[in-house]
């Protein structure tokens, strides 16, 4: 079993939908919860950072984090063409530790 | 805000040959830098992590030979692909964190290098 398993999709919305992206996880340590979108032959670009539970927000996207059921979601509203990408979420035990990624999800936003 | 910087973004080499890419932070200093490959429509997969003014940390299964890394400087990592072969045509990525106060010291990624061995 992957220690973060996150459905590649591909997700397919209208314009203007919520979106909703999900990872879970397996390792109890994981207190750094980052998602990053990368385009297509880009490196990552950060997005959100959270440490521990709960939600933060930024502008349109909002993440949450349940660490009692290891699940972490990142939610876009109003979502536009240009957030068509692919999205990663990455994990990590400590602030200067390695970051586990998964596998991405791709999406991409019809005008 | 922080940048990384990674040189070339693209290059195609001969079979045998070797290829240097430079990963660079360019308004912080970063004693840490990481090295990940990523296979079309997969993840990221963490190769080496780079120390300044030691020698670097590898992965599981990542020959040591074959990706030599050097950390000179507090902004300059270079991961050199030696030998290259076809098998070795990837992206491949580097990051740093940014430890400046407020920054929460999150990664920062290069825009990566394609690798094509012909």
């Amino acid at each position: 079993q992957k220690e973060v398993e996150q459905d590649p999709g591909p997700l397919s919305v209208p314009e203007g939908a919520i979106v909703s992206l999900n990872c879970t996880y397996s390792n109890s340590a994981f207190q750094y919860f980052m998602w990053y979108r990368q385009y297509s032959r880009k490196g990552p670009e950060l997005l959100m950072y959270t440490y521990s539970s709960g939600n933060k927000e930024d502008g349109r996207f909002t993440a949450q984090v349940d660490k009692s059921s290891k699940y972490i979601s990142l939610f876009i509203r109003d979502s536009q063409p240009s957030d068509s990408a692919t999205y990663l979420c990455a994990l990590s035990d400590t602030n200067a530790g390695k970051s586990t990624f998964g596998d991405g999800t791709t999406l991409t936003v019809k005008p | 805000g922080a940048v990384v910087s990674q040189h070339p973004s693209r290059v195609i080499c001969k079979s045998g040959t070797s290829v240097k890419i430079e990963c660079r932070s360019l308004d912080f200093q970063a004693t840490t830098m990481f090295w990940y490959r990523q296979f079309p429509k997969k993840s990221l997969m963490l190769m080496a992590t780079s120390n300044e003014g030691s020698k670097a940390t590898y992965e599981q299964g990542v020959e040591k030979d074959k990706f030599l890394i050097n950390h000179a400087s507090l902004t300059l990592s270079t991961l050199t692909v030696t030998s290259a072969h076809p098998e070795d045509s990837s992206f491949y990525i580097c990051s740093a964190r940014d430890w400046r106060p407020g920054r929460n010291s999150p990664l920062h990624f290069g825009n990566g290098t394609r690798l094509t061995v012909t």
